[in-house]
């Protein structure tokens, strides 16, 4: 089975840096997702995954460990637009490419 | 590129009534996937399709759910009839296969509201 775990939410202040931890369980890995929610509208594509180590763009980066099943999704220099949801996802090729997503951590950013 | 498209926005109805959703995926992603968002419970897949075929219906919560995809641009989920648990915001995504770092896009969603 697969299983995705990350915190519920997550509170942090404007310009401070923060970091948001996801663990997964898969049958065979294929990468792994951020996404960003805002309140009302669509997750929205942040990041992708595929080897172990640290990807970065901009004020985002991504991290990836294979062998602990972990992942971690780094914002610097927290505005306030970065309040959001962030989803943690991964790909299930053996079942044709099934996204399956964690239940999100709601980031608060307060000045 | 337009995106992923969904109608209608919101979609209020009464319980008993038949509901259709519609998507329009991105031109050439070849593979569609319908979500239901709700608080409790998240982002929950309910189905998919590759190349128009549905490959794996098992989210779908029961017989009352329905989708189809009849060509590569267009595919519909229908409830009938629709019950108040089943507000919810509906999403459909679409992605290459595989979706790689490309990643699957969303539309903006349908908000139904069952009353």
């Amino acid at each position: 089975g697969q299983n995705i775990d990350q915190p519920t939410e997550m509170t942090a202040t404007e310009g401070a840096i923060v970091q948001i931890n996801c663990t997964y369980q898969t049958s065979g890995f294929n990468g792994l997702f951020w996404y960003q929610q805002h309140a009302g509208e669509a997750p929205t594509f942040l990041s992708y995954n595929v080897l172990d180590g640290l990807e970065e763009k901009g004020r985002f980066s991504s991290f990836l460990s294979r062998s602990k099943g972990y992942s971690y999704l780094l914002l610097k220099e927290l505005q306030m637009k970065d309040s959001a949801s962030y989803l943690c996802a991964v790909p299930l090729y053996n079942q044709g490419g099934k996204l399956i997503f964690g239940q999100g951590t709601e980031l608060s950013v307060k000045p | 590129d337009a995106g992923v498209i969904q109608s209608p926005r919101h979609e209020v109805t009464e319980m008993g009534q038949e509901v259709t959703l519609r998507c329009k995926p991105i031109s050439g992603h070849n593979s569609l996937f319908w979500y239901r968002q709700t608080m409790m419970r998240g982002l929950e897949l309910l189905i998919y399709f590759n190349n128009n075929v549905p490959i794996d219906d098992s989210g779908m919560p029961e017989d009352r759910f329905s989708a189809k995809m009849p060509n590569a641009s267009f595919s519909t989920l229908k409830i009938q009839p629709s019950e108040p648990r089943d507000s919810a915001v509906y999403f459909c995504a679409s992605s290459p296969t595989p979706a790689g770092v490309y990643g699957y896009t969303f539309g903006s969603g349908t908000r139904l509201t069952v009353v």
